[in-house]
């Protein structure tokens, strides 16, 4: 079954860690994307990649890492950095960086207090 | 810049009514793609339809159907005889040729009653 995995669903941390957010995909797709999710509110992008070993800021990427080592795997960081990082987080990938549809893991749902 | 609005916040509607998500683009781009993605409660979107700015051609999928009018910038989604399955947030978003980036609507949360 093709598709998009991410881990854990939920995720509580404490003001002031570091928590990495995991997501792989076994669509062979080139493209992968990080976007954050606050209740009523579209989805803004944190960060994505185009291709493997690269990456770029999206809209919102202050307080956030991510690497892309592999083609498959596009871990994210929420670093103590971030002021507000209490959200639902969704990865997502496409065949190609461009017009492609994008398709989605199920999310994880990060609470830190 | 590209900016997709989506003014209906929530509807309600009895199962069997058809029910139509408006959505609204603004873009300078020539070459751009609108998509609808939906949102169950479980969290995962599910891509419902990708729609290229060339082809305006108006598109049926079972009890889905979209209105894609250039002339007005806009890609609006028609449920027709809903069912409780379909309630969820529906997301309009737009990518264009200069910016690939998706670019999503606020969503409209749909609630389908028995």
């Amino acid at each position: 079954d093709g598709g998009i995995t991410q881990s854990p669903k939920y995720l509580f941390r404490k003001e002031g860690q570091n928590v990495t957010l995991s997501c792989e995909q076994n669509l062979n797709h080139d493209a992968m994307y990080w976007y954050r999710q606050d209740p009523g509110q579209g989805l803004r992008l944190i960060y994505y990649s185009q291709i493997v070993n690269d990456f770029q800021k999206g809209d919102i990427a202050e307080g956030y890492s991510v690497s892309r080592e592999k083609k498959e795997s596009f871990p994210l960081t929420v670093t103590s950095a971030q002021k507000n990082p209490t959200a639902f987080y969704l990865c997502a990938s496409s065949a190609m960086w461009g017009m492609d549809e994008q398709y989605f893991g199920p999310g994880t749902r990060l609470t830190v207090t | 810049a590209q900016k997709v609005t989506q003014a209906q916040t929530e509807i309600s509607v009895v199962e069997k009514e058809d029910v139509t998500l408006d959505c609204v683009y603004e873009t300078r781009d020539t070459t751009y793609y609108l998509f609808w993605y939906k949102q169950p409660p479980s969290g995962e979107l599910v891509f419902l339809i990708r729609r290229n700015s060339f082809d305006e051609q108006n598109e049926i999928s079972g009890r889905y159907s979209w209105n894609f009018q250039k002339s007005t910038s806009s890609f609006n989604f028609t449920i027709t005889a809903s069912q409780v399955v379909d309630s969820a947030v529906y997301f309009c978003a737009l990518s264009t040729g200069a910016n690939s980036k998706l670019t999503f609507g606020k969503g409209i949360t749909l609630s389908v009653r028995p």
